[in-house]
């Protein structure tokens, strides 16, 4: 079974530019969830979604957006790019089957985003 | 709201010395707790968990046990390997559709 693909693997832009990543799930699994890594911040939770909904969002600004598809593929933006959005970002999924609170997050290896 | 706090890195040890990475939450329920891993260049990988009180996770020579009355999760390995140089880190989930709250991380190096 594939895990969790995210692209492009490194990205580099500039202040003001908007990108998009992508992150396809392991097979099966309907939810998506984003976080973004820094060396000072940690890991802060984005947003999750769940069969085309976010289910749930973390305390970013209305820059950053997501969304899901129906095959379960999700797609995050950030627009008017800053200094600041420099970060590891991760996708994880999970199947969500039961609903259960200790259910397993996959984890990508994540997207390099450097704004310069 | 919910947190963990994770002790600060990095760490380093020589091989086969004992590990204990402190964690402790704040919760306003009953969470379920994890430990994850992520090596460098990866994404993180569930290392172990426990869903309630006295409960002990357990996974490639490290544990860790719930403590309901410290509020307290810490990793423990007995023997480390250079192979276990990684980031560490320790995360809690409320409830069914709550996100996954993560410590700050811990560094781990080993060296020979």
């Amino acid at each position: 079974k594939a895990g969790v693909t995210q692209t492009p693997r490194y990205l580099i832009k500039t202040r003001g530019q908007q990108v998009t990543l992508s992150c396809s799930p392991i097979s099966g699994h309907r939810s998506v969830s984003w976080y973004q890594q820094t060396p000072g911040q940690g890991l802060q939770f984005l947003f999750e979604y769940f069969s085309e909904t976010q289910r749930n969002k973390g305390n970013f600004p209305g820059r950053f957006s997501g969304r899901q598809f129906s095959n379960s593929r999700s797609e995050m933006n950030v627009s008017t790019l800053e200094l600041g959005d420099s970060a590891l970002y991760l996708c994880a999924s999970s199947s969500d089957s039961l609903g259960a609170r200790n259910e397993k997050l996959f984890f990508g290896s994540g997207t390099q985003l450097s704004v310069l | 709201g919910d947190s963990v706090t994770q002790m600060e890195g990095p760490v380093t040890l020589s091989e086969e010395a004992f590990l204990t990475i402190n964690c402790t939450y704040t919760a306003t329920g009953y969470p379920s707790l994890f430990w994850y891993v992520q090596y460098p260049g990866e994404g993180l990988q569930l290392l172990l968990k426990a869903t309630k009180a006295d409960d002990k996770g357990s996974n490639k020579g490290f544990e860790a046990t719930y403590r309901k009355e410290t509020t307290s999760f810490h990793l423990e390995k007995g023997s480390v390997q250079v192979s276990d140089s990684a980031v560490y880190f320790c995360a809690l989930k409320l409830s069914r559709n709550e996100k996954l709250t993560f410590g700050t991380g811990t560094r781990l190096t080993i060296i020979p």
